[in-house]
């Protein structure tokens, strides 16, 4: 079984520039999530969806970021403008979407260095 | 709101040395309870689960028992291997609604186990 796919693996942007990170997650999950970790943390939810509605964007930075996941299936995260503190890992992860004990599969993650 | 704390580190034993990560939780209501393991240059995985109170999680070697009245998760293993040199993260997952719940991860534990 293929696991959750994200591209690209790494990025190196300049401030205020743009950048946008996707995600394939397991045939068949209906839950898609988008964590930010920053090193020496522990990842943050960033935003989580059931299909393609979003369950939770709490901790979004709405002013900058913004995530979609049309048809329910790939999703992109994407960041504009980039400040120097977006630096950090970006995981998706994805389960069936049944009840809270469903374990949650990650992806390799994307590492966003902003210079 | 929802929280984990978990034993700062990092951590180096010795190999075939007794293992003990602690973890407290606070959450409203009867969370799942997780270990997250992260090996270098690779993605989360799960490690081990409990989805109820005094349940045992076990894998790998490796044991937590989901302790209501202390609130703890602790995470124990008899005997390490270099093997096992990784960041372990402690996680709850909230009571789920009509979908699953995000995942709350704390702040991770490095272990180097030396030879």
């Amino acid at each position: 079984e293929a696991g959750v796919a994200q591209s690209p693996r790494y990025k190196i942007i300049e401030k205020r520039q743009s950048v946008a990170f996707w995600c394939n997650p397991i045939s068949g999950h209906a839950t898609l999530y988008w964590y930010q970790q920053i090193l020496g943390q522990g990842p943050k939810l960033l935003i989580q969806f059931q299909n393609n509605g979003v369950v939770d964007d709490s901790q979004l930075p709405k002013d900058r970021f913004s995530a979609e996941r049309l048809k329910g299936v790939d999703s992109t995260l994407k960041i504009q403008p980039a400040k120097l503190e977006d630096s950090a890992v970006y995981l998706c992860a994805s389960s069936l979407g049944k009840g809270m004990s469903t374990e949650a599969f990650f992806g390799q993650g994307t590492r966003l260095t902003v210079v | 709101g929802d929280s984990v704390t978990q034993m700062e580190g990092p951590v180096t034993l010795s190999e075939e040395a007794f293992l003990t990560i602690n973890c407290t939780y606070t959450a409203t209501g009867y969370p799942s309870l997780f270990w997250y393991v992260q090996y270098p240059g690779e993605g989360l995985q799960l490690l081990l689960k409990a989805t109820k109170a005094d349940d045992k999680g076990s894998n790998k070697g490796f044991e937590a028992t989901y302790r209501k009245e202390t609130t703890s998760f602790h995470l124990e293993k008899g005997s390490v291997q270099v093997s096992d040199s990784a960041v372990y993260f402690c996680a709850l997952s909230g009571p789920g609604y009509s979908s699953a719940s995000k995942i709350i991860f704390g702040s991770g534990t490095r272990l180097s186990i030396r030879p």
